[in-house]
């Protein structure tokens, strides 16, 4: 049973554009939201990450939007770039124990 | 820093063996690591939680007598698959958790792959 949904499966972006991840989850007890990067063959690597008092983080070219009371989240990779095709993962922690949604594979077109 | 590493990066074994692998700290101390496993195309699943110097705590479905978890030091975990068989090929991956500012941060390692003939 996956506790956080993550949409969509895959995308595709031209070189410049905006990429849009979108993430929920139904336990209310989550209380740090990490996303994470993945490329093949390797281990996933921390992106980008928010608590719920949080409404958006920007770290760079890459947002979270967090809306508590809807439980959703969302990851904004701005100006996508061709380095940026990988597959990426929402999650959500209680007590460190992390819940992955499915993953979202990133293609960016040169 | 917040490194982990695991060793080793790629193993191939007969059905019916069993197959070591070890998840280091290398610039850190983690009293808890956790092992997820990954098959391919798919999300990572948490195995089990591996704690220093007590039992390691295992999610839902997972047989604790076939993925056996050592946490033998603040450095060191060990995850070893007993009489493994083709269904146990998959990716896994260990992570622990740092402290570079954020709690809750979890530092993952590299993975291992594991195909079993």
């Amino acid at each position: 049973q996956q506790q956080v949904k993550q949409s969509p499966q895959s995308l595709i972006v031209q070189k410049g554009g905006i990429s849009i991840i979108n993430c929920a989850y139904e336990n209310t007890a989550f209380d740090y939201f990490p996303w994470y990067q993945q490329f093949p063959g390797k281990g996933p690597a921390l992106l980008i990450a928010i608590r719920p008092d949080v409404s958006e983080k920007k770290e760079g070219r890459f947002t979270i939007s967090f809306n508590k009371s809807a439980k959703q989240f969302s990851l904004h990779i701005m100006d996508s770039q061709p380095g940026d095709s990988a597959t990426y993962f929402c999650a959500a922690s209680f007590d460190y124990k992390l819940s992955f949604g499915a993953g979202t594979t990133v293609t960016v077109r040169a | 820093g917040a490194v982990v590493s695991q060793h080793p990066s790629w193993v191939i074994c007969k059905s019916g063996t069993s197959v070591k692998i070890e998840c280091r700290s290398l610039d850190f101390q983690a009293t808890t690591m956790f092992w997820y496993r990954q098959f391919p195309k798919q999300s990572l699943m948490l195995m089990a939680t591996s704690n220093e110097g007590s039992k390691a705590t295992y999610e839902q479905g997972v047989e604790k007598d076939k993925f056996l978890i050592n946490h033998a030091s603040l450095t060191l975990s060990t995850l070893t698959v007993t009489s493994a068989h083709p269904e146990d090929s998959s990716f896994y991956i260990c992570s622990a958790p740092g402290t570079a500012g954020i709690t809750d941060t979890q530092y993952f390692g590299p993975g291992t792959r594991l195909t079993v003939l």
